[in-house]
């Protein structure tokens, strides 16, 4: 079973535009984290946020924001006012307790977001 | 700016020719990690370094090999690529093996096997 479920695989908008990415979550364990990451096509993975799982504030970040439900197992990230620079792959990603290393990282399978100019 | 880098950024090898790609941090972490990202996928962890103790996936091929010579680097090594192992590899560290540790990514180095 996927532990991450991220159910768009790809999402266009146009610029100026608000888009939330769903991300859906497994896990057991009562004490877990959530992160999103953004790769843009030059490839690497940059970080954007973590939320552990006894902390349902959302929270808010210039344009972005991150609305966290444990009800329904969501990690959702909204961009506002979409740029084109936003124009990138965006991963969720579960990290929980692993008995024989620490800890274990699933990543969804990304989203893929365009903005057209 | 502390940071992982990752050389080179493009590697062209031949069926079959060794190949080793090379990982640095400057953030002091204790944990290295090798994830293999093929077109549309998710990173795919290969294995880990804590410290010096290495820890391999169930499902890494026994083609990878790694080695972590002190804090600062990691090497990822490719005994005899084919065909499949073209893909993009990450580096990525975190200060500790827990939960709560943010992994931080390097640029990635392409990989392309002829």
């Amino acid at each position: 079973a996927q532990k991450v479920t991220q159910a768009q695989t790809e999402i266009s908008v146009v610029e100026k535009e608000d888009v939330t990415l769903d991300c859906v979550y497994e896990t057991r364990d009562t004490t877990y984290y959530l992160f999103w990451y953004k790769q843009p096509p030059s490839g690497e993975l940059v970080f954007l946020i973590r939320r552990n799982s006894f902390d349902e504030q959302n929270e808010i970040s210039g344009r972005y924001s991150w609305n966290f439900q444990k009800s329904t197992s969501s990690f959702n990230f909204t961009i506002t006012a979409s740029q084109v620079v936003d124009s990138a792959v965006y991963f969720c990603a579960l990290s929980e307790a692993r008995r024989s290393t620490g800890n274990q990282f699933y990543f969804g399978t990304g989203t893929s977001l365009t903005v057209i100019p | 700016d502390a940071m992982v880098i990752q050389n080179p950024r493009y590697q062209v090898t031949q069926f079959g020719k060794p190949v080793t790609l090379s990982c640095s941090q400057t953030l002091n972490h204790n944990v290295m990690y090798w994830y293999q990202q093929k077109s549309s996928q998710a990173p795919k962890l290969l294995f880990h370094y804590y410290d010096k103790d290495f820890n391999n996936e169930a499902d890494t091929p026994d083609n990878f090999q790694s080695r972590r010579p002190n804090t600062s680097f990691c090497f990822l090594d490719i005994r005899s690529p084919g065909l499949g192992d073209a893909a993009m590899y990450l580096c990525a560290t975190s200060r500790r093996q827990a939960r709560q540790e943010t992994q931080y990514f390097g640029p990635g180095t392409r990989l392309l096997v002829l």
